[in-house]
């Protein structure tokens, strides 16, 4: 089966702008979790999608994220406007189910920088 | 809150040593374990994974983990190293809720 995809893998834009990244879940998964790894610091938890619902937002760093999944297929996550402190990878996830202990399945992650 | 220390930021052997990294965790609930992989330039695969039985969980390429509850430990382990090894480890753990990682460990084998 086809795994988790994201697009782009890199982007670099300036401080001000907007980026959108792109996650194509693996098809059937109704879970959708996207993740973001700050330069030497942990994996966190951004938010988690149960088809195009929202389930868990907590990890949402601030309003200039928005994240959806219209007809709860792919997921766009945008960043406006984007910050330095924005840099990061940015991780999707999915999951047949909400149990974590059944697995994630991730992507290889949107390497963003923010000059 | 769930949280997750990865004591070894960085950890150079050479081929063929034995590896153990360390992992404790935070959270008063029943919890399931992982062990993530990321090799350079791929995603994150897992490794391994405990939620009930054995404590001692064996995993792929030959990695095991040892959940030890009074320690809230979930060490990973293997007997020797190769240089294929070369990545960055991650634990993860979950209760109900959505993964919650470690900081990483990043493992450099040398010949």
């Amino acid at each position: 089966e086809a795994g988790v995809t994201q697009f782009p893998s890199h982007s670099v834009i300036e401080k001000g702008q907007t980026v959108t990244l792109r996650c194509d879940p693996i098809s059937g998964h109704d879970n959708l979790y996207w993740y973001r790894r700050v330069m030497g610091k942990e994996i966190k938890f951004l938010l988690h999608f149960v088809k195009e619902s929202k389930q868990d937002e907590s990890g949402m760093p601030n309003n200039r994220f928005l994240a959806e999944r219209t007809g709860g297929t792919y997921s766009t996550l945008k960043v406006q406007p984007a910050e330095l402190e924005d840099s990061g990878v940015y991780f999707c996830a999915s999951s047949q189910t909400h149990r974590a202990n059944y697995g994630y399945t991730f992507g290889s992650g949107t390497r963003l920088t923010v000059v | 809150a769930q949280s997750v220390s990865q004591h070894n930021h960085h950890v150079i052997l050479s081929e063929a040593a034995s590896l153990e990294l360390g992992c404790n965790y935070s959270y008063g609930g029943t919890v399931n374990l992982f062990w993530y992989v990321q090799y350079p330039g791929q995603h994150l695969q897992l490794l391994l994974k405990y939620f009930s039985g054995d404590p001692l969980v064996k995993g792929i390429k030959g990695f095991e983990a040892e959940f030890i509850k009074s320690k809230f430990s979930f060490n990973l382990r293997k007997p020797s190293v190769q240089w294929s090894d070369t990545a960055e480890y991650f634990c993860a753990v979950s209760g109900n809720t959505p993964l919650v990682f470690g900081k990483g460990t990043r493992l450099s084998v040398i010949a």
